[in-house]
């Protein structure tokens, strides 16, 4: 129950395409689902996150679609950019709970 | 200021040897966490400091000790690890529980040889 469930484990996309990265958690407690960015030899950044109460977030080029009734979440990068290159983790947390349980992460490549 | 700063940046370390990492926050967060990942795995918690005190242990081997002197400050002290301690270590923080907005650092990445 305190899994999430990420696909695909890695993606590549040609420039400008829009690479999609999925979601799945089983916990209906859950009610924070952040992404995050991470580069080689870098910590994580938290790049989006929502809350159970809207369907989409959109900052910038990325966007999360979040289904409720479904329990699971997705990544959207709109113009991909080869700086886009990295690994992304989907992860989720519950009110008041300091643990954040982490997707298997999705490494993302993005050709020229 | 949205940074977390951790030092050193790589270390490398035999098994005999005692040696800390520190990280350190300026953002008034009061939730600070011990992260350490391996190559292409999520980051794996292994403790969790709330204003200031031990709140979370994970299981973590007692050859890790965690010491949070202040609200900005955190430390791991490493003694007698093993190769398989190798990874990188990440320190976190967040504004209370829970965890909203919380900021990882950039990491230690550990040998232990």
């Amino acid at each position: 129950q305190q899994q999430v469930k990420q696909s695909p484990q890695s993606l590549i996309v040609q420039k400008g395409g829009i690479p999609i990265i999925n979601c799945a958690y089983e916990n209906t407690a859950f009610d924070y689902f952040p992404w995050y960015q991470q580069f080689p030899g870098k910590g994580p950044a938290l790049l989006i996150a929502i809350r159970p109460d809207v369907s989409e977030k959109k900052e910038g080029r990325f966007t999360i679609s979040f289904n409720k009734s479904a329990k699971q979440f997705s990544l959207h990068i709109m113009d991909s950019q080869p700086g886009d290159s990295a690994t992304y983790f989907c992860a989720a947390s519950k009110k008041g709970a300091q643990k954040l349980v982490f997707g298997q992460g999705t490494r993302l490549t993005i050709n020229p | 200021d949205t940074e977390v700063t951790q030092t050193p940046k790589h270390l490398v370390m035999g098994m005999t040897n005692k040696k800390s990492l520190k990280c350190e926050q300026h953002m008034g967060h009061r939730a600070m966490y011990w992260y350490k990942q391996k190559a292409k795995k999520p980051p794996e918690l292994m403790f969790v400091y709330s204003y200031e005190k031990l709140s979370i242990n994970e299981s973590v081997p007692s050859r890790f000790s965690p010491e949070c002197p202040n609200s900005s400050l955190l430390n791991l002290h490493l003694h007698a690890l093993q190769p398989e301690d190798s990874a990188l270590y990440l320190c976190a923080s967040s504004q209370g529980v829970g965890w909203s907005e919380a900021f990882f650092g950039q990491g230690t990445r550990l040998t232990v040889v």
